[in-house]
């Protein structure tokens, strides 16, 4: 497709259960960007992988957080042992290469829903 | 610690005037920052940017001030139309400190543009 794709859409889970959301980037773009909002929230970034450079884990809210993306292609951010704060819209978002001139396109993201 | 913030949550305007959403920010190192519209269950497409080194950047509808020294922008819509009607983030990233990639965002102005 022509935009990024996120899957699946909506995800519920029972609280504990570990959870993996996938991120299909535009083709060709370099760079790629995991964000997470949560309700009445701004997004809030969790990490950055650029080519093969070490990703940009920072944001990452804890260590049950990780993300992968292999070479340029699909990441896929893994919550091992969900909890109710984790319930949020994931996004993921892409661009050409990294920095401040290169626009990122979004998926439409995954809401996640921890019961 | 929000860093960008976007303090009137929503905003009505008729179509046809002016519609101003503002921002302001804390963090002096940003000197990149971004508006994104968000349509409901789409993810967040870029509108338009401005670099510090600027005060105004215009396209069509769209213009974005920045007053560094307030540490504020706005973004003016004019004409508004009721396309226009959408959720509008701010966003900001601070190349100097090495996080040119990664965005910070403000909550988010529900502006609805009425007949």
């Amino acid at each position: 497709g022509a935009g990024v794709s996120q899957s699946p859409s909506n995800k519920v889970t029972e609280k504990g259960k570990d959870v993996e959301l996938r991120c299909d980037p535009i083709s060709g773009h370099t760079a790629l960007y995991w964000y997470r909002q949560r309700l009445g929230q701004g997004l809030e970034f969790l990490i950055y992988f650029q080519g093969n450079s070490a990703p940009d884990k920072s944001g990452l809210p804890s260590d049950r957080f990780s993300a992968e993306r292999t070479g340029e292609s699909v990441s896929t951010l893994t919550i091992q042992r969900t909890q109710q704060e984790d319930s949020a819209v994931y996004l993921c978002a892409s661009s050409f290469a990294g920095g401040p001139g290169n626009i990122q396109y979004f998926g439409a993201g995954t809401r996640l829903s921890v019961l | 610690d929000q860093q960008v913030k976007q303090n009137s949550p929503s905003l009505s305007v008729q179509e046809g005037r002016i519609s101003i959403l503002n921002c302001d920010y804390t963090n002096s190192m940003f000197d990149y920052f971004l508006w994104y519209k968000k349509y409901p269950a789409e993810g967040p497409t870029f509108l338009i940017s401005i670099s510090s080194i600027k005060d105004k950047n215009e396209d069509g509808r769209f213009t974005v001030f920045l007053n560094k020294s307030a540490k504020h922008l706005s973004l003016h819509i004019v004409p508004s139309q009721p396309g226009d009607s959408a959720v509008y983030f701010c966003a900001a990233s601070a190349p100097r400190a090495g996080t040119a990639s990664k965005l910070t965002f403000g909550t988010g102005t529900r502006l609805q543009v009425t007949l």
